[in-house]
């Protein structure tokens, strides 16, 4: 069955940084392509990062040079590496695979939430 | 960035009615374009992929239309488990935005 599973998130101060792991099984994060989209309380989905499955990666100009998506393939695990938070980035973060040609969204998880408040 | 925008943002409804939710890119997008659906403190679900393609176990009630630039989620006859949050989202050029959601409820 295929599942992801997020965890890492907490309450951070702005300008701190946090790490976001999402653990996959049933498939290897190395052969897809992975997203994090975001959802801040009582708002719509925020996307926020992508790598491919050939490593490529893009970000959304909101956090594009501060945040950083990586994966490790041993242990099949994708990472969103979050710095100079800022209270804006406060929201659930989802992780979900990417399929097909196309690149639609098929698979979620259950969220991480991020709080970025002094 | 390609700009996504759904209309209504929400919307009352009996069951049985038919529902219609629209979604216009600021470009062409061609047919990339999929609609998720969220119920409230659950992680979205995919429903349609590629404009027209049901999703596996995603009933028949549901269907997708449109290219180019303007997009169509339909509901033939809701459903009580269809009173949900639905976003559609881009996935031509990246970032792949979504749009900003139709909240559907009961009327």
């Amino acid at each position: 069955e295929v599942q992801v599973v997020e965890s890492g998130g907490g309450l951070v101060q702005p300008g701190g940084s946090l790490r976001l792991s999402c653990a996959a099984s049933g498939f290897t994060v190395s052969g897809n392509s992975m997203s994090w989209v975001r959802q801040a309380p009582g708002k719509g989905l925020d996307w926020v990062s992508l790598i491919y499955s050939g490593g490529s990666t893009s970000y959304a100009d909101s956090v594009k040079g501060r945040f950083t998506i990586s994966r490790d393939n041993s242990k099949n695990t994708l990472y969103l590496q979050m710095s100079s938070l800022r209270a804006e980035d406060t929201a659930l973060y989802y992780c979900a695979k990417m399929t097909g040609l196309t690149y639609y969204l098929d698979s979620w998880g259950q969220g991480t939430p991020v709080t970025v408040s002094s | 960035d390609i700009q996504m925008t759904q209309s209504p943002s929400s919307l009352s409804a009996s069951v049985g009615d038919r529902v219609t939710i629209t979604c216009r890119a600021s470009q062409n997008i061609n047919t990339y374009l999929h609609w998720y659906q969220q119920k409230p403190g659950k992680a979205p679900k995919l429903l349609i992929y590629t404009t027209f393609t049901l999703q596996s176990g995603v009933p028949s009630r549901f269907s997708g239309s449109g290219s180019g630039a303007d997009f169509t989620l339909s509901i033939s006859s809701l459903q009580p488990e269809d009173f949900a949050t639905y976003y559609c989202q881009q996935s031509y050029i990246p970032p792949f935005t979504f749009g900003g959601g139709t909240k559907v409820e009961i009327k």
